[in-house]
């Protein structure tokens, strides 16, 4: 079946625009994450959602970035006004849901990311 | 947060078994043990987990110490595609800390064709 598509593949943008990464995770799969990974680091976890509900924005680095999910599928990441410091690749994961709270088991699949290159 | 410790680095000949180690001495007793892969430009690839029991699954195999402390991802025959970093993760089953998976280092694994 289809994994996870994420959109663009690549982007490259001028700092002080906006951009928007899109995430279309596996049909039927509740739960989905943004991460970013920046060149050589490990993975730094942004938000968390259950359905259209984002139960964790913690790792939301500053109140630029945002997010949001519609009809418990798509979902988008918001950067406005980008910095050099947000160029990275960013990655989107889903996963099944068994309900009540319990998703450590659930493995979470990821797609290939967005390389996001600020100039 | 519970953490693990795998070695740097390993080297496999291709059709060769590999093990990969990884010590989890903090584990708590709701802990998942996850493995997942990262190949060069592409995302993490979900590898096996388990709980308490030793697992297989198509990929790979899972062997799970019995006081839990530590784990050994079994790949049965190293391919080329097989060259990646590897990932040795645990994850509660519910509740704060299930849902983020937080990479260290991992295990960067060569195969010599």
């Amino acid at each position: 079946g289809a994994g996870v598509s994420q959109s663009p593949s690549n982007k490259v943008t001028e700092k002080g625009k906006d951009v928007e990464l899109r995430c279309d995770p596996i049909s039927g799969h509740t739960a989905l994450y943004w991460y970013r990974q920046s060149l050589g680091q490990g993975l730094e976890f942004l938000i968390y959602f259950q359905g259209n509900s984002a139960p964790d924005k913690s790792g939301l680095p500053s109140d630029r970035f945002s997010a949001e999910r519609t009809g418990g599928s798509v979902s988008t990441l918001t950067i406005q006004r980008t910095q050099q410091e947000d160029s990275a690749v960013y990655l989107c994961a889903s996963s099944l849901n068994v309900g009540q709270g319990v998703i450590g088991n659930q493995p979470q699949h990821f797609g290939d990311g967005t390389r996001l290159s600020i100039l | 947060d519970a953490k693990t410790t795998q070695p740097n680095s390993m080297e496999s000949n291709e059709e060769e078994p590999v093990h990969l180690p990884c010590n989890h001495s903090t584990i708590s007793g709701t802990d998942y043990i996850h493995w997942y892969r990262q190949l060069p430009s592409q995302g993490p690839e979900y590898v096996i987990h388990g709980l308490t029991s030793n697992v297989n699954n198509r990929m790979a195999s899972l062997a799970i110490a019995e006081d839990r402390k530590s784990s050994t991802l079994i790949l049965h025959r190293a391919t080329l595609r097989d060259a990646a970093v590897y990932y040795c993760i645990l994850r509660p089953y519910s509740g704060a800390g299930s849902y983020q998976l937080t990479f260290g280092k991992g295990t960067k694994l060569s195969v010599i064709p």
